[in-house]
C-alpha cells in the first residue's frame, strides 16, 4: 500500500538539542510538505520540496532545517534555535490526486 | 493572501441526522479543494478532492460541492454515525497546477449515540 510513514510518533527533546523527524513516502510524489500543528492555531508550513535536491521556506521556518536528497525521503531537523519546538508535526506529500498526510511526530521539549 | 474560514467551530448532533459543514475562502482564484478529517493525535485522512473542472464529489455518505464564484464549498454528510466525530478540515489550493494549500482551523464533530 502506498503511503506516508513518519517516525518516531513521540519525541522528546532536551533544551539546546537538534532532533530530526523522519518522513519517507512510496507514493512518487515530487511534492513534500512539512506541517506543524498547535491547538487552536491550525495547520502552518514549515518547508516545502518540488523537487530533488530543492526546497522552500514555508510561512515559519526559522529554527528548522530539511533536505532533499532522494525523492522518498524529506526529514525535518528541529535545532536549538527553535525556541518553542511542541507540537504536532505532519508531513505530507501531493500529486494529482491530491495530498496524503503522515500519522504525525509529537514533539515535547523536556 | 488567502484566508480560508470554516463555521461552526464546533458542532453537535444526534447520530442519525443530516448536516452539513461550511468552508469559505477570501480569494476565489483557486485551483482545487480538499476535504479532511483529523481523528485525535493523528493524521489528517482525504475525504474528497474536488479538482478545478469539478463542482462536487461524493463518496459514500460524503458530497462536496464547490462554488469558486461565491468562494464557498460545503461538506454534506448523511445519515451521521458516531464514528463520524472528528474534526473536519478543508483545503484550497492556489493557483493552477500549484500544490499550496491553506487550511481552515476546522470544524470539530461530535456524533452522539
Amino acid at each position: 500500500d502506498g503511503g506516508i510513514t513518519q517516525s518516531p510518533k513521540y519525541l522528546f527533546r532536551k533544551e539546546g538539542q537538534n532532533v530530526t523527524l523522519s518522513c519517507e513516502q512510496n507514493l512518487n510524489h515530487d511534492a513534500m510538505y512539512w506541517y506543524r500543528q498547535d491547538p487552536g492555531q491550525g495547520l502552518r508550513l514549515i518547508y516545502y520540496s518540488q523537487i530533488v535536491n530543492d526546497f522552500q521556506k514555508g510561512d515559519i521556518a526559522e529554527g528548522y532545517s530539511v533536505s532533499r536528497e532522494k525523492k522518498e525521503s524529506f526529514p525535518l531537523t528541529v535545532t536549538s534555535a527553535q525556541k518553542n519546538p511542541t507540537a504536532f508535526y505532519l508531513c505530507a506529500s501531493a500529486g494529482w490526486e491530491g495530498y496524503t498526510f503522515g500519522s504525525g511526530t509529537r514533539l515535547t521539549v523536556v | 493572501k488567502q484566508e480560508v474560514t470554516q463555521i461552526p467551530a464546533a458542532l453537535s448532533v444526534p447520530e442519525g441526522e443530516n448536516l452539513v459543514l461550511n468552508c469559505s475562502f477570501t480569494d476565489s482564484a483557486i485551483y482545487n479543494l480538499q476535504w479532511f478529517r483529523q481523528d485525535p493525535g493523528k493524521g489528517l485522512t482525504s475525504l474528497l478532492l474536488i479538482q478545478s473542472s469539478q463542482r462536487e464529489q461524493t463518496s459514500g455518505r460524503l458530497n462536496a460541492s464547490l462554488d469558486k464564484s461565491s468562494g464557498r464549498s460545503t461538506l454534506y454528510i448523511a445519515a451521521s454515525q458516531p464514528g463520524d466525530s472528528a474534526t473536519y478540515l478543508c483545503a484550497v489550493y492556489s493557483g493552477a497546477g500549484s500544490y499550496q494549500l491553506t487550511f481552515g482551523k476546522g470544524t470539530k464533530l461530535s456524533v452522539i449515540p
